[in-house]
């Protein structure tokens, strides 16, 4: 089973701000399959990457991926109001599948 | 545009069974993977189960052997039966559209999450 170690927990920033959000695995890992998704509370995750870099439908270009092997990066460039939220990464080549523990990205 | 919306949550009593659906509509659903998640409460997210389009299933180790997850693809439905369930299963469950027939593709499209709660 492959762990998904994200750090950090919390990060606090200011809106116009660029966020780096972290995704460690366990084992080296084929970057097709690392996801990030956003969450907000009280909502379903919304996907936001897949395959490490590409961006999901309708996701502005402020969002970005990247990383291979065991590291994997989320980037945000000029953080938005409605960008603070709980980010989590997924890795989904095969059962099972996991999910790091997050990390929440929350107003300074 | 893609729709999903879960059914069937509620309060069960521990080693009791509660059965999930997932209402799936604006795809062709017989043909992508299917896969139930949950988070409890304050927690991160835990995949819990999937099927494939061929329907091969897959289970977390935490719930294998007391949950079933199966598919009507006449009804665009997915479904996940829980049987012997535990104060620990007490979460809200999405159901998640997989991007393609094979399990190993992300998850699209989720549908906002029933609320199972086992306490007696």
């Amino acid at each position: 089973e492959i762990v998904l170690t994200q750090s950090p927990g919390t990060l606090s920033l200011s809106p116009g701000e660029g966020a780096t959000l972290s995704c460690r695995a366990s084992q080296s890992v084929d970057s097709t399959y690392l996801a990030w998704y956003q969450q907000k509370p009280g909502q379903a995750p919304r996907p936001l990457i897949f395959g490490a870099s590409v961006r999901a439908a309708g996701i502005p270009d402020r969002f970005s991926g990247s990383g291979s092997g065991t590291d994997f990066t989320l980037t945000i460039s000029r953080l938005e109001p409605e960008d603070f939220a709980v980010y989590y990464c997924q890795h989904y080549e095969g059962s099972p599948i996991t999910f790091g523990q997050g990390t929440r990205l929350e107003i300074k | 545009e893609v729709q999903l919306l879960e059914s069937g949550g509620g309060l069960e009593q521990p080693g009791g069974s509660l059965r999930l659906s997932c209402a799936v509509s604006g795809v062709t659903f017989s043909i992508y993977a299917m896969s139930w998640v949950r988070q409890a409460p304050g927690k991160g997210l835990e995949w819990v189960s999937s099927i494939s389009g061929s329907g091969d299933t897959y289970y977390a180790d935490s719930v294998k052997g007391r949950f079933t997850i199966s598919r009507n693809n006449f009804r665009n439905t997915v479904y996940l039966q829980m049987n012997s369930l535990r104060a620990e299963d007490t979460a809200v469950y999405f159901c998640a559209k997989v991007q393609h027939w094979d399990l190993r593709n992300f998850f699209d499209y989720w549908g906002r999450g029933t609320l199972v709660t086992v306490s007696s």
